[in-house]
């Protein structure tokens, strides 16, 4: 298995830009998450999907930030416009998780990340 | 919104010597899982834990959860090199729409002098 596929693996970019992450879960997996981490505040959590459903994005920074999943192959993450605070990694992984009531938390799988330098 | 605090940020050892994280809970956690992050990589998992006071061990590294399931820790014996990175727990969230969420701690960064 080719494991959590990203990318860029680097994305340098100008203030005001649109940025688009991309990210390939594992073939199976039915949840994905994307994470953001900094220096200062560790892994965030931005959101995260179940069966292509957004499930909880309370942890989106701000308009300017939005996710989609069209299928269960692939996501996007895109920022615009970009500013310099939005500089971090940023990781997407993936899990097979049992749902209904009593959600099992099934183990993380991570990508490689993206590094992310707005100018 | 679900929490969990870890300590120390910072862990200085040298190699041979014992190492300690922490992670707590303000609430109970149906289970808890721990990932090693190692310099300019990506967290890797390393174990769940999922029973009030269960003890798990991989090689050097033993895991345990707390009775009230508010807490855990990861201990290493005799550190090495290839032990340094950052440790990350990371705990679930409390129900609704926070089934699925996983939540980190800030981590605890150990470096091992040779």
């Amino acid at each position: 298995d080719a494991g959590v596929i990203q990318s860029p693996r680097h994305e340098v970019t100008e203030m005001g830009q649109e940025v688009t992450l991309r990210c390939k879960p594992i073939s199976g997996h039915n949840s994905l998450f994307w994470y953001r981490q900094t220096m200062m505040r560790g892994l965030e959590l931005l959101i995260y999907f179940n069966n292509n459903v957004p499930i909880d994005d309370s942890g989106m920074p701000e308009d300017r930030f939005s996710a989609k999943m069209p299928n269960a192959s692939f996501s996007t993450l895109k920022i615009q416009p970009s500013e310099p605070r939005d500089s971090a990694v940023y990781f997407c992984a993936s899990s097979l998780a049992s749902t209904g009531i009593g959600w099992a938390n099934e183990k993380l799988f991570f990508g490689s990340g993206t590094q992310l330098s707005v100018l | 919104g679900q929490q969990v605090m870890q300590i120390p940020q910072y862990q200085h050892v040298q190699e041979g010597e014992d190492f300690t994280t922490y992670c707590n809970s303000s609430t109970t956690l149906s289970n808890i899982q721990w990932y090693k992050q190692r310099p300019g990589g990506h967290p890797v998992f390393l174990i769940q834990l999922v029973k009030s006071g269960e003890v798990k061990k991989q090689k050097r590294l033993t895991f345990q959860f707390g009775e009230a399931k508010k807490n855990s820790s990861l201990h290493i014996t005799a550190t090495q090199t290839t032990d340094v990175g950052t440790y990350f727990c990371a705990g679930p969230g409390a129900g609704g729409t926070s089934y699925g969420k996983l939540t980190f701690g800030q981590g605890t960064i150990l470096t091992v002098h040779p």
